[in-house]
């Protein structure tokens, strides 16, 4: 089955405790990108990726880095968590249709 | 920069219409409709990718007016199944990956 796999689901940590939130996708884009969803805010832009070894910021890119060692991969890494990042995240894929395919969400919780 | 939706939100009664809008400051080359029900991930609807193009997907229906850089999402006799945030995006820069207005909350009353 086509799909974006994002882990954890859930997670609570304390500020400053690193953290990686894992995005595989089996379908084969080139591009993936992170978003965060907060109430009123709608969909965020974190980072995007346009392929192996190339990623851009996108809107709201402090606190939080990526990499795209491999096509299939997107972590989104938190150096430094602080309360401000408490989101849901949702990672996506791009197909060359231009359709995206999201991840379920990772709820983040940083005390 | 994310576009502009209108209303933040509708509340329904079954069979009834609705209609969202979303605008751009800037040039629109396509506009992509998601939505996303409650506690869920948003999924795809359609995608507009020329000025004057319409396009329906059950009764769901889009238009894209290039010039005026907004496009609309008509929801014809509305269902329960209808409920939930509906997103436009548009691609920002050289991504093609959209960046997603602030949603629009639809709520379908029986």
């Amino acid at each position: 089955e086509a799909q974006v796999t994002q882990n954890p689901r859930y997670l609570i940590t304390v500020t400053g405790k690193k953290l990686t939130v894992t995005c595989s996708q089996n379908m084969n884009h080139e591009y993936m990108s992170w978003y965060r969803q907060d109430p009123g805010l709608g969909l965020r832009q974190i980072y995007y990726s346009m392929n192996v070894e190339v990623t851009d910021k996108g809107d709201v890119p402090e606190g939080y880095k990526v990499s795209r060692k491999e096509k299939r991969n997107f972590p989104l890494i938190l150096e430094s968590p602080s309360p401000n990042q408490t989101s849901l995240y949702f990672c996506a894929s791009r197909s060359g249709a231009n359709v995206l395919t999201f991840g379920a969400g990772s709820r983040l919780t940083v005390l | 920069q994310q576009p502009v939706q209108s209303p933040q939100a509708v509340i329904l009664r079954e069979g009834e219409d609705a209609v969202i809008n979303c605008s751009s400051s800037k040039a629109l080359y396509s506009v992509h409709w998601y939505r996303q029900k409650h506690g869920e991930a948003p999924v795809f609807l359609m995608i507009l990718l020329k000025g004057g193009e319409q396009k329906g997907h059950d009764k769901i229906s889009a238009s894209f007016n290039e010039k005026k850089q907004q496009s609309s999402l008509y929801l014809t006799a509305s269902q329960l199944s209808y409920s939930g945030t509906y997103f436009c995006g548009t691609p920002s820069g050289g991504s093609y990956i959209p960046t997603f207005g602030r949603g629009t909350s639809l709520i379908v009353h029986p």
